[in-house]
């Protein structure tokens, strides 16, 4: 089984600031990997797929980079709304695997 | 707009059953496979099951398979999990999720369910 490790797994961010968030597969996944947000007491949400392609109506502050073993999300200007948990997911080896998450919190 | 809509869930007894719905709406349902994905605050996002968008093929995962039986009715674009044999450790809130396209392999998920919390307790 691939295993997926975020870091950090929380981050508390003032708004209009750079959030980074990394992920690193335990062996290569290609470009396989997506990028899914949960906000509180909602369910996940797709932000990015294959590594760096963005989904429909996502604003364009988020972006995603990497390939092999190491991934990266980027939020550009942090937003309040933007306060949720970020998970990986890859989807080379089937049925794929999630990473553990990531809080992303507003100060 | 695409929606997903859970019910079904509950608090069954330890070696009990229940079956979960999932009503999609807003796109064309028989063309997509479908998933059901559960969630725990120890264990986080695990794959549970997946069919193919005309239900020829269905996966399950090892902690499930022997237990739990996907289905769907594209007539009534609905998806269904059947879960027998229910332990604690399946304590969790189910989703199901949209893949992109008919094969369940098909990733990535996207678009999710509100979910349905599923409690396994005596």
């Amino acid at each position: 089984e691939i295993v997926l490790t975020q870091s950090p797994d929380f981050q508390s961010v003032t708004p209009k600031e750079k959030v980074t968030i990394t992920c690193r597969a335990s062996q290569s996944i290609g470009s396989s990997l997506h990028w899914y947000q949960q906000k509180p007491d909602q369910s996940p949400k797709l932000l990015i797929k294959f590594a760096s392609q963005s989904f429909s109506g996502v604003p364009s502050r988020f972006s995603g980079s990497g390939s092999g073993t190491d991934f990266t999300l980027t939020i550009n200007s942090l937003e309040a709304e933007d306060a949720a948990t970020y998970y990986c997911h890859q989807s080379s080896s089937f049925p794929g695997t999630f990473g553990q998450g990531t809080k992303v919190e507003i100060k | 707009e695409v929606q997903l809509l859970e019910s079904g869930g509950g608090l069954v007894q330890p070696g009990g059953s229940l079956r979960l719905s999932c009503a999609a709406s807003g796109f064309a349902f028989s063309s997509y496979a479908m998933s059901w994905v559960r969630q725990t605050p120890g264990k986080g996002l695990e794959w549970v099951s997946a069919i193919s968008g005309s239900a020829d093929t269905t996966y399950y995962a090892d902690s499930v398979r022997g237990r739990f039986s996907i289905s769907r009715d594209n007539s009534k674009n609905t998806l269904y999990l059947q879960m027998n044999s229910l332990r604690a450790d399946d304590t969790a809130v189910f989703y199901c999720a949209k893949l992109s396209c008919s094969s369940p392999s098909c990733y990535p998920f996207d678009y999710w369910g509100q979910g349905t919390l599923v409690t396994i307790s005596s």
